[in-house]
């Protein structure tokens, strides 16, 4: 089964609004990483959370991870047109691959 | 190049034919994951790669997949008798650690015909 399930599947906001999405996993991880794709083609990492952090920032990002609800969520501050994408969590659960779920497709409107 | 490079990007292939996708990892990274992407979904893990052997096989489909990696760098994915349901984009990513972070090519656009 899944390991990773974003939520909402789809998201859709006005520019300079704030949009959140979040992950559930069911196994214990080492870390969580967050990734962006546009266009359907290669995924851009954004940001990488360790099991034993609570929060992280990086630019507009902030991500927290609450390792006892097994769950992360990905906050993108004051959003922009050009942040529509599809966003994905994964979750490396010391095994020897990274498990994505299906992914969260936001859509910020001009 | 800095990135990862998959060749080709595109591929249209009748069904029944055998084809071969190439990805080119970011040198010096030892770890090379294999990915399916179907349209508007997820991704799927094929297969991945610690230098030149395959410690975890586990999600190819089916005994019509292989892959293979020689010189712990450029990997090929061979899809013998291909079938309509083998369309999809299919992703390779490589990392410096097995704990990540993946950095991805933008992938083979596979339709089978």
């Amino acid at each position: 089964s899944q390991q990773g399930e974003e939520d909402p599947q789809a998201l859709s906001i006005q520019e300079g609004e704030n949009a959140t999405m979040n992950c559930s996993y069911k196994t214990s991880i080492n870390n969580l990483q967050w990734y962006r794709q546009n266009s359907g083609r290669g995924l851009v990492h954004l940001i990488l959370i360790r099991s034993n952090e609570r929060e992280k920032h990086s630019g507009r990002l902030r991500v927290t991870l609450d390792t006892s609800k097994k769950s992360s969520s990905l906050l993108i501050t004051a959003s922009r047109a050009a942040d529509t994408a599809s966003y994905f969590c994964a979750t490396d659960d010391y095994g020897q691959n990274f498990v994505f779920g299906p992914g969260t497709r936001l859509s910020v409107l001009p | 190049g800095a990135g990862v490079s998959q060749s080709p990007s595109n591929k249209v292939t009748e069904k029944g034919k055998d084809v071969e996708l190439r990805c080119d990892p970011i040198s010096g990274h030892t770890a090379l994951y294999w990915y399916r992407q179907s349209l508007g979904q997820g991704l799927e893990f094929l297969i991945y790669f610690q230098g030149n052997s395959a410690p975890d096989k586990s999600g190819l489909p089916s005994d019509r997949f292989s892959a293979e990696r020689t010189g712990g760098s450029v990997s090929t994915l061979t899809i013998q008798r291909t079938q309509q349901e083998d369309s999809a984009v299919y992703l390779c990513a490589s990392s410096s650690l097995s704990t990540g972070p993946l950095h991805f090519g933008n992938g083979t656009r596979l339709t089978v015909t």
